[in-house]
């Protein structure tokens, strides 16, 4: 089965320019989550959708970053205007229904460099 | 608000016993996770327990939980090379994972 996937792998960019990063979920998951990871800050909770619908972005650091789930199978995290602090690796996560008992999926991440 | 200690390093000579250690705050959690980050990848679950388990053995990974003082621990018999990465502890309660900063173990041959 595949897992989930993230693209791109990398991406480095100039200061100032559109990112935007995607993700596609396990086929049947109903929950997608966004997370950043820093050495300085860990792992951090961005955002997450239930059955396409965004329940939590308390997480998301400010208006220049937004995701959307236009479908069970798409995902998208976008940085408008980005700058360099925002260089990280970018993972999504999708689990199955019943968020407290089932185990997140990772993909393998998307590391970002903003120049 | 939930929170999930770990210490940051840990490093043990190759065929050593390891214990990454854990600790947590939210007492309604149900399950606890260990999930394993090697170099370039993404998280990837190693095991779990259900909070009502004192301890959960799978080959030479065994997870002790000691609900009480809230702390979870990971031990690897025999450690090897491959070993060597980072590991998460995470928790649930009623809400999305949460994640411990993780522990860099690091395999010494």
């Amino acid at each position: 089965d595949a897992g989930v996937i993230q693209s791109p792998r990398h991406e480095v960019t100039e200061m100032g320019q559109e990112v935007t990063l995607r993700c596609k979920p396990i086929s049947g998951h109903d929950y997608l989550f966004w997370y950043r990871q820093t050495m300085m800050r860990g792992l951090e909770l961005l955002i997450y959708f239930n059955n396409n619908v965004p329940i939590d972005d308390s997480g998301m650091p400010e208006d220049r970053f937004s995701a959307k789930m236009p479908n069970a199978s798409f995902s998208t995290l976008k940085i408008q205007p980005s700058e360099p602090r925002d260089s990280a690796v970018y993972f999504c996560a999708s689990s199955p229904k019943g968020i407290g008992n089932q185990p997140q999926h990772f993909g393998d991440g998307t590391r970002l460099s903003i120049l | 608000g939930e929170d999930v200690e770990q210490s940051l390093f840990l490093s043990v000579r190759e065929g050593d016993s390891s214990v990454i250690n854990c600790t947590y705050t939210d007492s309604s959690s149900t399950y606890l996770y260990w999930y394993k980050q090697e170099p370039g990848a993404g998280l990837q679950l190693l095991t779990y327990i259900f909070s009502n388990m004192d301890m959960k053995q799978d080959q030479r990974l065994t997870v002790l939980l000691n609900k009480k003082d809230k702390h979870l621990s990971l031990r690897i018999a025999d450690t090897q090379t491959g070993d060597s990465a980072i590991y998460f502890c995470a928790e649930n309660g009623d809400t999305p994972l949460v994640f411990g900063k993780g522990t860099r173990l690091s395999v010494i041959a």
